[in-house]
């Protein structure tokens, strides 16, 4: 059973505007979040993350907010630029990590 | 910075075949993971292990094992390949297990 689920598998997004990528979780055990970026031919690599203590994080272009009643996550990227264009996975530990299905970003120029 | 490393990007192998699949990292992490990445099922945990000659299944570990004899190195082994094996196999490694990964190139491996 999929603990944690990206719902969208594909994102496309003109140059500049907002991309806003969601994920939804199960289990009310998850305290830590973390989104992965993975281009083609590559392992994914670390993007930014949030504890279940807070609500916001940002990185520059990067939030993640972190909705706990509704179990929900998202990553917003302002503004969006065609080097975003990747499959990003969500990501929730409790004991162990536990990925999403991942969602293709397309940054269209 | 976290380097892991895994030794081939590439992998063609004959149904049947002995595979292994070698990763290494020079953080002195604990835990090191084996997955595999197949499209629209992301990431899936094969195997890890907390500690030299410590392994734990994953969700998917039927066909394979996997080996920790130095702390640094983490090996998968396919013991007789099949074609539903044909995927991208990712290792990871971090310092605890709820914490950051640190995943390597990724192995692609066909299965013929």
């Amino acid at each position: 059973d999929q603990q944690v689920k990206q719902n969208s598998p594909s994102l496309s997004v003109q140059e500049g505007r907002i991309s806003i990528l969601n994920c939804d979780y199960t289990n009310s055990m998850f305290d830590y979040f973390l989104w992965y970026k993975k281009y083609p031919a590559e392992g994914p690599t670390f993007l930014i993350s949030i504890s279940s203590i807070k609500d916001k994080n940002e990185d520059g272009r990067f939030t993640v907010f972190l909705n706990k009643s509704a179990k929900h996550l998202s990553l917003h990227i302002v503004p969006s630029q065609p080097g975003d264009s990747a499959v990003y996975f969500c990501a929730a530990s409790a004991n162990n990590l536990f990925f999403g299905t991942g969602t293709r970003l397309t940054v269209i120029p | 910075d976290v380097k892991v490393t895994q030794s081939s990007r590439y992998l063609v192998k004959r149904t049947g075949e002995k595979v292994f699949l070698e990763c290494v990292q020079d953080m002195d992490h604990e835990n090191m993971f084996w997955y595999r990445q197949d499209p629209g099922l992301g990431l899936r945990l094969i195997y890890f292990s907390y500690d030299v000659k410590m392994k734990e299944k994953g969700d998917i570990p039927e066909g394979y094992s996997v080996s920790r004899e130095k702390k640094e190195r983490f090996s998968l082994i396919l013991e007789s390949a099949s074609t539903n094996q044909t995927s991208m196999y990712l290792c990871a490694s971090s310092r605890t297990v709820q914490e950051t990964q640190y995943f390597g190139p990724g192995t692609r491996l066909l299965v013929l």
